[in-house]
């Protein structure tokens, strides 16, 4: 159990475009996703919080008008990089949580966009 | 702000000897942390979570615990050239606080 999948696995665009990652929890609702970036031989960053039906909250520094997320259900987030440039090419995880107080989280695949 | 500090590595053990993983967190009131295992280009993998001062153990696995110390480690027995990766501990309850990793090579 406790699956998350990621779709695409990996994406590449040219700069100026939008590129929309979705993230599921396949087998268990998740109330709360997280998702994170992470650059090359770099450590995983916290880039924000989605929580389902509400507004997602965002780490300090990362810009939430160019990283849309939305967490429509209890299964489905997805994050929108806008206008892409390629300081934005990276490793994008989302994990999932199901909502209990010290639940481990479940992640993705991770997406790799790379922005030309 | 909080922190999580690993030694990068690369830690080099010999094929069925101990290897022993260090971490340190700066968030006094943190109450989970994990460890996870991650193989280049994939996406974390949860190895060991633990919330209580002391061991937990887990088939090779042990993870140790001193919130006084703010101290967690990862020790793997009878390491396997499979073990070779990098490992994170990450710190907290909600979004989790990762160190940069420490890169664990193990030779056959």
């Amino acid at each position: 159990g406790a699956v998350v999948s990621q779709h695409p696995s990996w994406v590449i665009c040219k700069s100026g475009t939008s590129v929309k990652i979705e993230c599921r929890s396949l087998d268990f609702q998740a109330t709360t996703m997280f998702w994170y970036r992470q650059f090359p031989k770099q450590s995983l960053m916290l880039m924000a919080t989605s929580n389902e039906g509400s507004k997602a909250t965002y780490e300090q520094g990362v810009e939430k008008d160019k990283f849309l997320i939305n967490h429509a259900s209890l299964t489905l987030s997805t994050l929108t990089v806008t206008s892409a440039h390629p300081e934005d090419s990276s490793f994008y995880i989302c994990s999932a949580h199901p909502g209990l107080a010290l639940d481990e989280q479940f992640f993705g695949p991770g997406t790799r966009l790379t922005v030309l | 702000q909080k922190e999580v500090e690993q030694n990068s590595g690369p830690l080099s053990v010999p094929e069925g000897a101990i290897a022993s993983l260090n971490c340190t967190y700066s968030d006094r009131v943190s109450q989970s942390f994990f460890w996870y295992r991650q193989y280049s280009g994939k996406s974390p993998e949860l190895i060991m979570s633990i919330y209580s001062n002391g061991d937990k153990e887990d088939g090779r696995f042990t993870a140790q615990l001193n919130k006084a110390s703010q101290y967690v480690s990862l020790l793997i027995r009878d390491s396997q050239p499979s073990d070779s990766a990098t490992y994170l501990c990450a710190v907290g309850a909600d979004g989790l606080t990762f160190g940069k990793g420490t890169h664990l090579i193990i030779q056959p």
